[in-house]
């Protein structure tokens, strides 16, 4: 069966504990994993797209990277304002369709 | 960057009436768009597709005549919920991209909250 699994499912951490956030997907024909932010009532934001294992994309704090199995999402030295909802989603085929499904999110807060 | 509205943000409305969310992007034309919902500590159920002139493409077990979807211009799409009843209370979320394939980066919306009584 098709799955997207992110863990955890909530995370508090002090600002400047550096962790990581797990997607991982039990799909074939992977074409695309996806990570966003959301803050409550908000629309996500979209911050990476990686295509293949090995593959890894930074954007400030972030960090994510992506093998076989699972992605990757490090937030190193986080701040007050990363707090939000982190989605994963992937993108693959299944049955000669094109498909996207999202993970239920990790839920990131850090304190001051 | 590339800003997408949607509109209304909230709606409540009686069982049976009909809904339409508009959603727009603003300093892009957005070749394909994409219609979410979001249920309460879940996550984003793609519900359909929709290419600029063309039929929306709808995931399975998405009902066309009660979800329609018309892309009327390469900045605007709008979803309209025909007959609503309490359980398609939801958040509906737009999203454009750029490009026909849902790999391209999507910019979302900020989400239309529906509340059916």
């Amino acid at each position: 069966e098709d799955q997207v699994t992110q863990s955890p499912e909530a995370l508090r951490l002090q600002e400047g504990e550096s962790s990581s956030l797990n997607c991982s997907y039990t799909v074939s024909g992977l074409r695309g994993l996806f990570w966003y932010r959301q803050d409550p009532g908000k629309g996500p934001e979209f911050l990476f797209t990686l295509y293949s294992a090995g593959e890894e994309k930074e954007k400030e704090r972030l960090k994510a990277t992506l093998t076989k199995k699972e992605s990757f999402l490090h937030i190193t030295a986080p701040k007050p304002e990363d707090s939000a909802t982190y989605l994963c989603a992937v993108q693959f085929y299944s049955g000669g369709y094109q498909k996207v499904t999202f993970g239920t999110g990790t839920k990131l807060q850090v304190i001051p | 960057g590339a800003v997408v509205s949607q509109h209304p943000s909230r709606v409540i409305c009686k069982s049976g009436t009909s809904v339409k969310i508009e959603c727009r992007s603003l300093d892009f034309q957005a070749t394909t768009m994409f219609w979410y919902r979001q249920f309460p500590k879940q996550s984003l159920m793609l519900m359909a597709t929709s290419n600029e002139g063309s039929k929306a493409t709808y995931e399975q077990g998405v009902e066309k005549d009660k979800f329609l979807i018309n892309h009327a211009s390469l900045t605007l799409s709008t979803l309209t919920v025909t007959s609503a009843h309490p359980e398609d209370s939801s958040f509906y979320i737009c999203s454009a991209a750029l490009g026909q394939a849902i790999q391209e980066t999507q910019y979302f919306g900020p989400g239309t909250r529906l509340l059916v009584l």
